[in-house]
């Protein structure tokens, strides 16, 4: 079974540019999730969706960043203007579905450095 | 905020049995308590789940005692390749709808040793 792809797997840009992660779930997964992981940090979940419906952004700094999950399946990530504290790492997940008990799949991240 | 409460960090050493202890005062009557590990450069994984007294796979243990406030993760005989961060996280239930989130807390640091 495939398992979550994210692409890319690092980026690196200067502050005030903006940069965009994809995610593509594990099939048939109804629940994709982005986290943020600042280094020494544990994930910090920044927007949950229900299929193409969101269920939580409220971590989510809607001045900059904003999330799309078009048709239910693939989601990007956005960022603009990139800030330096932006530097962390983007975790895509998944699960089948999202009310109670659900076993969340990881990718491998975009690790993204702000210079 | 996260709802779970574990030690920052713990050291043993190889063959040792480990256990990592999560405290949960406020869990819900329906949330489950789930383990995930995480390794440098990679996403959490998904170690291990219960509900209530204990669940056992091929990894590790997990014991839940009635009152449902904490819980802790048993690693039997660890080795090097299990040096990596710990994460217990329980569900965080939306207010007026029937979806939960999962909100990840620091963790604890397990250095496994020769």
């Amino acid at each position: 079974e495939a398992g979550v792809a994210q692409s890319p797997r690092y980026k690196i840009i200067e502050k005030r540019q903006s940069v965009a992660f994809w995610c593509n779930p594990i099939s048939g997964h109804a629940t994709l999730y982005w986290y943020q992981q600042i280094l020494g940090q544990g994930p910090k979940l920044l927007i949950q969706f229900q299929n193409n419906g969101v269920v939580d952004d409220s971590q989510l700094p809607k001045d900059r960043f904003s999330a799309e999950r078009l048709k239910g399946v693939d989601s990007t990530l956005k960022i603009q203007p990139a800030k330096l504290e932006d530097s962390a790492v983007y975790l895509c997940a998944s699960s089948l579905e999202t009310f109670g008990g659900e076993k969340l799949f990881f990718g491998s991240g975009t690790q993204l450095s702000v210079l | 905020l996260a709802k779970t409460t574990q030690p920052i960090s713990m050291d043993s050493y190889e063959g040792q049995e480990v256990n990592i202890t999560c405290s949960h005062n406020n869990i819900a009557t329906n949330d489950y308590i789930t383990w995930y590990q995480q390794f440098p450069s990679q996403g959490p994984r998904f170690i291990i789940q219960g509900y209530k007294t204990k669940v056992t796979n091929e990894v590790a243990s997990l014991f839940i005692p009635a009152d449902r406030k904490s819980s802790t993760l048993s690693l039997p005989r660890v080795s090097l390749s299990d040096t990596a961060v710990y994460y217990c996280l329980v569900g965080d239930h939306l207010l007026n709808t029937g979806f939960q989130k999962l909100v990840f807390g620091t963790g604890t640091r397990l250095l496994v040793s020769p």
